[in-house]
């Protein structure tokens, strides 16, 4: 399997709402990433994990919550979002073994609306 | 941090012809830089990358150019097709296992006119 999937593909959910995002890798990689897309913008990072801990969060708001239960597995966390929340959001994984293994591979994405 | 400026923000191109995106980054410790191509509604999909230790890399119709004393790096497409037209970002980062970050160019949308 050489693929990073995401489920769902999209989701709309009200402000008061908890939903999760899924992220899935079964490339053996150990670094895990978290972007958020606007429309005709670049990918921002909002989480990186590595070893299955966070080791970066870009001064993410506390509605985004991400946890990485296994080395295969990514979610997001969402409660209480915004609008302006609303966004294609992007895992992203590489595999972190030496200096040539940083190379990330991206997921679909989840299509997020928050109505 | 890092700071990655691109251009142009739009090119089109007659098929069959070059197109050439350029990219400018801040930080001399970025050692890594990765070009990714996204049609529309796709994820975004790694199409040529180069390190700091190479000044070119060539792949079929795309090829990549490193400058790291002017810092700048740029995207080659000769044989333009319908099917390069997408956006493309620039990226760079610092090895740091584990602690990547990837700071995107603005983009550039190119069209290839038929």
């Amino acid at each position: 399997d050489t693929e990073v999937t995401q489920t769902p593909k999209h989701l709309v959910m009200g402000m008061t709402n908890k939903k999760s995002l899924k992220c899935e890798q079964h490339m053996g990689h150990r670094a895990m990433y978290w972007y958020k897309q606007k429309a005709k913008k670049p990918p921002e990072l909002m989480f990186v994990y590595s070893y299955e801990k966070l080791s970066i969060n870009e001064s993410v708001p506390s509605r985004f919550s991400p946890e990485c239960p296994n080395s295969s597995l990514l979610n997001l966390h969402l409660h209480a979002l915004q609008p302006e929340d609303s966004a294609l959001y992007l895992c992203a994984s590489s595999r972190l073994l030496s200096m040539k293994e940083d190379t990330q591979y991206f997921g679909p994405g989840t299509r997020l609306t928050v109505l | 941090g890092e700071n990655v400026e691109q251009h142009p923000s739009t090119l089109s191109v007659q098929e069959g012809d070059s197109a050439v995106i350029k990219c400018t980054y801040s930080d001399s410790a970025s050692n890594y830089f990765p070009w990714y191509k996204q049609e529309l509604g796709k994820r975004p999909q790694l199409i040529i990358d180069i390190r700091s230790n190479v000044g070119e890399k060539k792949d079929q119709r795309i090829a990549v150019t490193l400058n790291k004393t002017a810092k700048h790096f740029s995207l080659h497409i000769t044989e333009t097709q319908p099917e390069d037209s997408a956006v493309y970002f620039c990226a760079a980062s610092r090895t740091n296992f584990g602690n990547e970050k990837l700071t995107f160019g603005t983009g550039t949308r190119l069209t290839i006119i038929p």
